[in-house]
């Protein structure tokens, strides 16, 4: 069975410093990975997502992630965090067998100090 | 392009009270999801429908809960009892078709307080 872990539930950084949020994965088959955000009282938008192309997927607002298969890792990342960046983020996996349903992660609350 | 609307934003109701959701998806979008989300979780899925069929509702507690996709397009969810652990956000999610490459697509969903 599929399943996401989420490694921090809270990342505290400075503005203008590099975001690393981490999630690694484990799925049965070639799975397909994504990104989402939540702001408060809004709902869950799309960042990125890898789906068996390029290993390095970039997404919008200038964030970035790396699928690594030989450490099950697919970790978001961000050159410059800006004030705006702060959310709730959540991994997500779709099992390529079945129904495709999302499994989410627990989430990581990024938190980001002027 | 519209999004996906769901409506109420907030409920407020008391325990054993019935209460429904409604969604409507982006148009054209064959696969309708629910989700319950609760503090500090991730987001659970609850049913998923491929037009107006039921794929996936092993999660849902049939014994309180259920869900309807009558003509394909937009979607009812009830709880009928509630109870207060059903106090959560209920988000509604619509993608085109089933691929495992697809995005899903979330509205802003439901917030229920069980009291």
């Amino acid at each position: 069975a599929q399943s996401v872990t989420q490694l921090d539930s809270h990342v505290s950084v400075s503005e203008g410093t590099p975001v690393l949020l981490r999630c690694n994965y484990s799925s049965s088959y070639s799975p397909s990975l994504f990104w989402y955000v939540q702001h408060p009282n809004k709902g869950l938008q799309l960042l990125l997502k890898y789906t068996s192309a390029a290993t390095l997927v970039k997404g919008i607002n200038g964030f970035e992630a790396e699928f690594k298969k030989s450490e099950t890792s697919f970790h978001l990342t961000k050159p410059s965090a800006h004030m705006s960046d702060a959310a709730e983020y959540f991994c997500v996996v779709s099992d390529r067998a079945g129904t495709y349903k999302y499994i989410f992660g627990t989430g990581t609350r990024l938190k980001v100090l002027a | 392009e519209a999004g996906v609307a769901q409506s109420p934003r907030y409920k407020i109701i008391e325990k054993r009270q019935s209460v429904a959701f409604w969604c409507n998806p982006i148009s054209g979008h064959a696969t309708l999801y629910w989700y319950q989300q609760i503090l500090g979780q991730g987001p659970k899925l609850l049913i998923q429908f491929q037009n107006n069929g039921v794929v996936d509702d092993s999660q849902l507690p049939k014994d309180r809960f259920s869900a309807e996709r009558l003509k394909g397009v937009d979607s009812t969810l009830k709880i009928q009892p509630a109870k207060l652990e059903d106090s959560a956000v209920y988000l509604c999610a619509s993608s085109p078709g089933l691929a495992a490459t697809d995005t899903q697509y979330f509205g802003p969903g439901t917030r229920l307080t069980v009291l």
